[in-house]
């Protein structure tokens, strides 16, 4: 599975839009982008999923480049529930199972 | 919304003791998988289970370790024989057959405490 690279942390004002890069070069053509989020040791919590085209669901939008060297993940109006790590995760999709590498992620603090 | 259960949250067990930890997955769901995590540390992948085998697993799931599916609901972590680096948070996930979506669904985890 590609490599993902994201800044180790960052600070969001909360009701504002909150913009999480992630870089993905080397991601190959069968790979998907995938991002979790992990509020203080609870289990991972997943968001987000993409191939190609920009997707949005009820918590996030995943704007991906349209040459997917990298991505965007969209929290539209932060709140302190939002408070957690975010993993940017790109695998490719197996019949026989479809294990997840975290990395270290990037540590959100949405600040009143 | 339906999700994975884990028990017990927390568990202290001394050192050489062997453990099971216990996860309901979600239920039309077909891929199990068990994570783990040292305290300060990254989300680890242990095993996949799929059609009552092993599908893939890591080097950390040693021959300590074992899973199990012994009913139709309940799926199971095994530790024979633990050891002071065997406490972490161990994360239980399941995730849909092929025809289904591809993310996978977390527990809220066992905190194992090993003295």
């Amino acid at each position: 599975d590609a490599k993902t690279t994201q800044p180790t942390s960052m600070d969001c004002a909360e009701g504002r839009a909150a913009n999480l890069p992630c870089n993905h070069s080397t991601i190959s053509g069968n790979e998907y982008v995938y991002w979790y989020r992990q509020i203080h040791s609870q289990g991972p919590q997943y968001i987000i999923h993409g191939l190609k085209n920009n997707e949005t669901n009820e918590m996030a939008s995943l704007i991906i480049t349209e040459d997917r060297k990298s991505s965007t993940l969209i929290l539209p109006h932060a709140t302190l529930r939002d408070t957690a790590v975010y993993y940017c995760i790109v695998r490719v999709f197996k019949a026989a199972g479809n294990k997840l590498t975290f990395g270290g992620g990037t540590r959100v603090l949405v600040k009143p | 919304e339906p999700e994975v259960t884990q028990t017990p949250s927390h568990q202290v067990t001394q050192m050489g003791q062997e453990v099971i930890l216990r996860c309901v997955p979600i239920s039309n769901h077909l891929y199990f998988y068990w994570y783990r995590q040292i305290l300060g540390q990254k989300v680890e992948f242990l095993v996949s289970f799929y059609n009552n085998e092993i599908s893939e697993k890591s080097e950390i799931f040693d021959d300590q370790f074992s899973v199990e599916r012994p009913d139709g609901s309940n799926f199971t972590l095994k530790i024979r024989s633990t050891k002071l680096e065997d406490s972490a948070m161990y994360f239980c996930a399941s995730s849909e057959g092929l025809s289904g979506g591809t993310e996978a669904f977390f527990g809220q985890g066992t905190r194992l405490t090993v003295v």
